[in-house]
């Protein structure tokens, strides 16, 4: 399986700062197709998952462009400019490139 | 709007059976790949498995391909997941999704293996 590892555990910003969240895999997530098959998901408290980048850079449909991902064939990084109190919650990078699909540990943000 | 409605969680014995059920709509649910994943209480997120548009196509994850199926109907817009031999390990929300990217998510239902 695809290990997918996440750093840091949890991350404290102040508002309108920016913030980074690192993923690694432990194989390359680069198809031959060209496509870089990692994703990053929020979970805000007692809600349900959201995906917010898909394929590695693309941002989902109504997601703020505040966030942002790029990367690597085994590096990720989603940034988030200018985070704002609606931003908690956790962070998840997932790789579907191959079955069985595994996510990372998840990074918590904060507000400071 | 894009919906997706879990259903039939609940507490169940250790060794016993359990169906959920997950109601699309919003959207033609034939058009797409559908999953589950899973999340224990206070733990990450975990892949359960994923069908095909006319379920010719059911991938699991190994750990599970033995206890879990899933399964649908298109006529229903429903999506399924039959559990068996459930374990305290089992303990989770499930929760439906929609596509290979997951980009709609139902809000889950809890299923609590408990004697």
């Amino acid at each position: 399986d695809i290990v997918m590892t996440q750093a840091p555990l949890s991350v404290s910003v102040t508002p309108g700062e920016s913030a980074s969240i690192s993923c690694r895999s432990s194989k390359s997530l680069l198809h031959s197709n060209g496509i870089t098959y990692v994703y990053w998901y929020l979970q805000k408290p007692g809600k349900s998952p959201q995906l917010l980048i898909y394929r590695m850079s693309n941002l989902a449909s109504g997601v703020p462009d505040r966030f942002s991902g790029s990367g690597s064939e085994t590096d990720f990084t989603l940034k988030i400019s200018r985070v704002e109190a609606e931003d908690v919650g956790i962070y998840y990078c997932g790789q579907l490139l191959e079955n069985p699909l595994t996510f990372g540990s998840g990074t918590k943000l904060e507000i400071k | 709007e894009v919906k997706l409605v879990e259903s039939g969680g609940g507490l169940v014995q250790p060794g016993r059976s359990l169906k959920l059920s997950c109601a699309a709509s919003g959207f033609n649910f034939n058009d797409y790949w559908m999953g589950w994943v899973r999340q224990a209480p206070g733990k990450g997120l975990e892949w359960i498995g994923e069908i095909n548009k006319d379920s010719s196509t059911i991938n699991y994850t190994p750990s599970l391909k033995d206890k879990f199926t899933i399964s649908r109907d298109n006529a229903q817009n429903t999506l399924y997941l039959q559990m068996s031999k459930l374990g305290s390990e089992d303990t989770a929300i499930y929760y439906c999704a929609r596509g290979i990217a997951f980009a709609y998510w139902g809000q889950g239902t809890l299923v609590t293996v408990s004697s």
